[in-house]
């Protein structure tokens, strides 16, 4: 249901972008949310894009270097990072959020992209 | 550190049953559904248990969900080789507006 593009190697201060791309259900009837797990740490959410509006919500911590977007033409959504940091090595989840009523969870989530910042 | 807390490990013998705990506040699970996701080692998460106690479809029962006041539980019984993996609760956050989540639990079959 969401598949995102393959693992990424970088230098510090380069940029990075990952790729989600949904299949199966109307995209711009979900939204899509951004998950980080650092090395052999847990889940931190990051924030989400609404994808009917384009409108990105960012968490306290990924604002200004981290950019979600979208193209609905290939139903797609990105993470882009910018000025990469070794700090910023982590594998990097979508999910897709199901949401009714006030009340919500990830039903569907990528396969995760790592990213590898190395000089 | 994590605003839902866990515990971070729990250990248990085959055909057993555990619970993980996740406590928090007013803001977050006393206010909002909690949800469950299991991560495999190598693994992306998966749902497990959502709007507190509701299992999709394909997991099996063997797993349940509750909640009371600002704490939530998941069990798991019939303890198997295949359910060791890293669990995590998750739910809303009215002052964070967002998503949180617990700082997992690692689960060890022995």
């Amino acid at each position: 249901q969401v598949q995102q593009s393959g693992s990424e190697l970088k230098k510090p201060g380069a940029s990075v972008r990952v790729s989600c791309k949904a299949s199966g259900y109307t995209f711009t009837t979900f939204a899509i949310h951004w998950v980080r797990q650092a090395p052999g740490q847990g889940l931190e959410w990051m924030g989400w894009i609404d994808t009917n509006t384009g409108r990105p919500t960012y968490a306290q911590g990924f604002t200004g270097r981290f950019v979600f977007s979208l193209d609905t033409s290939v139903s797609a959504t990105y993470l882009q990072i910018n000025t990469l940091q070794a700090e910023d090595t982590a594998i990097y989840y979508c999910a897709r959020e199901y949401r009714w009523n006030y009340r919500q969870y990830f039903d569907y989530w990528g396969q995760g992209t790592l990213v590898t910042v190395s000089s | 550190q994590s605003v839902l807390t866990q515990p971070p490990s729990v250990s248990e013998a085959p055909r057993q049953r555990v619970t993980i705990s996740c406590s928090g506040s007013r803001s977050n699970i006393g206010n909002h559904a909690v949800n469950w996701y299991q991560q495999l080692p190598g693994k992306a998460p998966k749902l497990l248990i959502y709007y507190d106690d509701l299992l999709p479809s394909g997991v099996s029962d063997r797993f349940s969900g509750s909640k009371s006041g600002t704490s939530a539980s998941l069990a798991i019984s019939g303890l198997q080789s295949e359910d060791e993996a890293d669990y995590y609760c998750a739910t809303w956050d009215d002052r964070v507006n967002g998503v949180i989540f617990g700082g997992g639990t690692k689960l060890t079959v022995l």
